[in-house]
């Protein structure tokens, strides 16, 4: 089970870069990393996921290093509706669904 | 794309009452998973189906919890009897078959109190 370790929160302000970093030693050769947005009162909502290197979307971009042991998600020019909690997932999908554990993810707060 | 549709969005019920909630998956999805939100454990995945079929309800907390999935459209997850600590927002989620770990797709959720 590849665990992962997030910051507990992180704040910034509008128009800033957020990087959020989670560590995952554990990655095995299969396993996929997988970004979530949650807002209040609504469920996960899936941002962006990565294998190795560099994924970007019109949302976010996924760093991943060469020895995958820890991947960041950078959010560019963060707003104030960015205001959520991310969870990072590492797993599998073909080793079952119980080892993607969503942790306690990091909460970002973004002030005006 | 409708999304994931759950019901109710709220519940207020007694402790004893038998718990019934509902979730509509995405159109086409294989997977269906359910998911309990608290404060204290953070999301946890209670079962997950593929094609109908249960596969892993390992996360089940005990036998008052159940879950079917009759047909391809729709999915029951069943407290009875509910007790105050079942207390939580349960969430519904589908994903669809591909590389790597297709997204799954949250509905927004039945928050539940047992009083």
């Amino acid at each position: 089970l590849a665990k992962t370790t997030q910051p507990i929160s992180m704040d910034s302000y509008e128009g800033q870069e957020v990087n959020i970093t989670c560590s995952h030693n554990n990655i095995a050769t299969n396993d996929y990393i997988t970004w979530y947005q949650q807002f209040p009162s609504q469920g996960p909502r899936f941002i962006i996921q990565g294998y190795k290197t560099k994924v970007t979307n019109e949302v976010a971009s996924l760093f991943i290093p060469a020895d995958r042991k820890s991947s960041t998600l950078s959010l560019p020019r963060v707003s104030l509706s960015d205001t959520a909690v991310y969870y990072c997932l590492v797993g599998d999908m073909n080793t079952g669904f119980q080892k993607l554990v969503f942790g306690t993810g990091t909460r970002l707060l973004v002030s005006p | 794309d409708a999304g994931v549709i759950q019901s109710p969005r709220h519940e207020v019920t007694e402790m004893g009452q038998e718990v019934t909630l509902r979730c509509k998956p995405i159109s086409g999805h294989d997977y269906l998973f359910w998911y309990r939100q608290t404060m204290m454990r953070g999301l946890e995945l209670l079962i997950y189906f593929n094609n109908n079929v249960p596969i892993d309800d390992s996360g089940m907390p005990e036998d008052r919890f159940s879950a079917k999935m009759p047909n391809a459209s729709f999915s029951t997850l069943k407290i009875q009897p509910s007790e105050p600590r079942d207390s939580a927002v349960y969430f519904c989620a589908s994903s669809g078959q591909g590389q790597g770990n297709q997204p799954q797709h949250f509905g927004d959720g039945t928050r539940l109190s047992i009083l």
